[in-house]
């Protein structure tokens, strides 16, 4: 089946610590995939997508095909990082989102 | 980016009844999505909305329980029908946009309570 996981329900990380929120996918081919963020009473929002290779808030996130794995990372995490995480790969055009990861960064 | 627009934010419903919810962008989309939020759960897609054809519904969700309009290429409406308590969540609007259509972009939900 295809799905996507998020292991971690809850991580706190200390301010200036190094962050990784991980995610697995069992796609078959090659599906883009995404990261969103939701702070708190804020909408969801795209954070990076694998695609562009690019690196928001000094969030990157690197697709590994060989583990099924997109996981995010951040070197140094600020108290502004605190909000909800989800993992989405875009599968025949539709988003699937992942259970979400909460990030808590503690001061 | 998208501005989207969803209209009520927030209701309070009885049992039995039936909300629909509308969702309005600025510009001219293709694809709508129509998603629920339960109460600590992540997002559900419901279904996608095509201007011109029928609703495709997700396995779970069915067009008698959450009817779907989309009459042209900036608005759709998501009706929740005989609401029970637990249709209590927050359903959201999506659009995707970008060149190659790879970015998704949501409404700022609305937030349903049914007692």
């Amino acid at each position: 089946a295809q799905r996507v996981t998020q292991p971690e329900k809850l991580l706190s990380v200390f301010k200036g610590a190094p962050v990784e929120l991980k995610c697995n996918y069992s796609y078959s081919g090659s599906p883009e995939l995404f990261w969103y963020v939701q702070y708190s009473r804020q909408r969801l929002q795209l954070l990076l997508r694998h695609i562009s290779r690019e690196s928001i808030k000094g969030f990157t996130a690197d697709l590994n095909k060989g583990e099924t794995s997109f996981h995010l990372k951040k070197p140094f995490a600020q108290e502004e990082d605190s909000a909800m995480y989800y993992c989405a790969p875009n599968r025949d055009d539709k988003i699937i989102f992942g259970k979400g990861t909460r990030l808590h960064i503690l001061p | 980016s998208a501005v989207i627009s969803q209209k009520p934010s927030r209701d309070i419903c009885q049992r039995g009844t039936s909300l629909t919810i509308q969702c309005q962008v600025d510009s001219q989309v293709t694809m709508m999505f129509w998603y629920r939020q339960q109460p600590g759960q992540s997002l559900t897609l419901i279904a996608t909305a095509n201007q011109g054809s029928e609703a495709t519904y997700e396995s779970g969700f069915v067009i008698d329980k959450f009817p779907i309009s989309r009459p042209n290429l900036t608005f759709s409406t998501l009706t929740v029908s005989n609401m029970s308590p637990e249709d209590s969540s927050i359903y959201l609007c999506s659009v995707v946009r970008g060149p190659l259509q790879e970015t998704q972009y949501f409404g700022p939900g609305t937030r349903l309570l049914v007692l």
